[in-house]
């Protein structure tokens, strides 16, 4: 069964880059798709974006910003995420994408149970 | 950007109640429509894909259906671990996947 994990600082200071990383278990990230997802205090679910062996995709409302990558020697992919506002406040999800290894389905399962990470001075 | 809106945004329900969510899409997605259920604190949980599928081991009380702009969510009788907030997403534009807003159901 896999399984996944978020990982990374909790605060972030505004215009720095904040970098958060997935730990996939029970699985291989060879095959897949694999997204951050954010969800704003009090608002609603966002896409940020999927990277895979085959490359990437991100939501155009966030691109100059994201880059996500996939680790070399464990199971884990991250995202990182530059300058940014109170507005990145978010709890981050990282998720599957049931997709084949070389385009993205946008069906998520499963997700990681997420982490919190606030921006501010 | 294709815009999905839910309603009710939020429900009160019993245990043993039939609950009906809707989910409508600013321009035809095809069957292209999942739907989530998220408790606080844990991992949200892929429900239904493709608008009327259910993922493997969802209960059979779930069910989806609707197809190009309009979709429901319904629950057939309500369990107490089905008080959760409920989403739908559209797959349909891979430039973008885009979330509703969100339907919470709370106990009577």
């Amino acid at each position: 069964q896999v399984q996944l994990q978020e990982s990374g600082p909790g605060l972030v200071k505004p215009s720095e880059t904040l970098s958060l990383t997935c730990t996939v278990s029970g699985g291989s990230i060879s095959n897949f798709y694999w997204s951050w997802i954010r969800q704003p205090p009090g608002k609603g679910l966002e896409w940020i974006g999927y990277v895979s062996y085959s490359g990437t995709s991100y939501n155009p409302s966030l691109e100059s910003r994201v880059t996500m990558s996939l680790g070399m020697s464990q199971n884990q992919f991250s995202l990182r995420l530059s300058s940014v506002t109170a507005a990145d406040t978010a709890v981050y999800y990282c998720a599957r994408d049931l997709g084949t290894p070389y385009y993205g389905s946008g069906e998520f399962d499963p997700w990681g149970q997420g982490t919190l990470v606030t921006v501010s001075s | 950007d294709i815009q999905m809106t839910q309603f009710p945004s939020s429900l009160s329900a019993s245990v043993g109640d039939r609950v009906t969510i809707t989910c409508r899409a600013s321009q035809s997605i095809s069957t292209n429509l999942n739907w989530y259920q998220h408790k606080p604190g844990k991992a949200p949980k892929f429900l239904i894909y493709a608008a009327s599928n259910l993922r493997g081991g969802v209960p059979s009380r779930f069910s989806g259906s609707g197809s190009g702009t309009d979709f429901t969510l319904t629950i057939s009788t309500l369990q107490p671990e089905d008080f959760a907030t409920y989403y739908c997403q559209q797959s349909y534009s891979t430039l973008i996947f885009t979330f509703g807003p969100g339907t919470k159901i709370d106990i009577k």
